[in-house]
């Protein structure tokens, strides 16, 4: 079955560190992937996207991304977090081109200490 | 623009009570996405909509859920017979397309539906 798999319910980083938020995804070909943020009592809002091209993706607030196709991968990077940053992650995928569908893994909660 | 807009943000029901959920997305966006979201469960994805046609509602469960979306300015979610179980955030997103930059869903700040 697709699936989307974060490992990491929860990471907790001190700021200025550096950060990788891990998301592994089950499909034999290359789906859209996705990584969102979710603020306390927000929606949530798209960091970055990635379907082809090159593998590593820029996306909002300094945010980047790594696709790897032998891995199965798409990890979310940040070179140094900012306590602002606190929020929960969200790795997506949309596995049909022709279809809407996003399917959303757990989340990761990551908490920045100041 | 004013993003996807959910009302309300916020419904306290008694178990066996019915509960409607509006959801006004983004002028112009094609497609309705239905989320519900729980600590345990994480997002899960309930049905969508494309050009106001149901297209796949594969996450719905099949007793008590019904969601429409009755013209392009707004979609519902309705439980009937609400259950504890039930309690969760309902997440609403709208998308303009399937391609490129069309790609992103916009979701709004979410339905908190308590079951007493």
């Amino acid at each position: 079955a697709q699936s989307v798999t974060q490992p990491d319910a929860r990471v907790t980083v001190s700021e200025g560190a550096s950060l990788q938020l891990r998301c592994k995804y089950s499909y034999s070909a290359t789906p859209y992937l996705f990584w969102y943020v979710q603020y306390p009592r927000q929606g949530l809002q798209m960091l970055l996207k990635y379907y082809s091209g090159d593998p590593v993706v820029q996306g909002v607030n300094g945010f980047e991304a790594e696709f790897s196709k032998s891995d199965s991968s798409f990890h979310l990077r940040k070179a140094s977090v900012h306590w602002s940053d606190s929020a929960v992650y969200f790795c997506a995928v949309r596995y049909d081109t022709n279809a809407y569908k996003v399917i959303f893994g757990k989340g990761t909660h990551l908490h920045v200490l100041p | 623009n004013a993003g996807v807009i959910q009302t309300p943000r916020h419904k306290v029901t008694g178990k066996g009570q019915e509960a409607t959920l509006w959801c006004e997305p983004i002028s112009g966006h094609s497609a309705v996405f239905w989320y519900r979201q729980t600590i345990v469960q994480g997002l899960e994805f309930l049905t969508y909509f494309r050009n106001q046609a149901p297209i796949d509602d594969s996450g719905m469960p099949k007793e008590r859920f019904s969601a429409q979306m009755p013209n392009q300015s707004h979609s519902t979610l309705k439980i009937q017979s609400t259950q504890p179980q039930d309690s969760a955030v309902y997440l609403c997103a709208s998308s303009s397309g399937l391609g490129g930059s069309q790609n992103t869903l916009y979701f709004g700040a979410g339905t908190r539906l308590s079951v007493l």
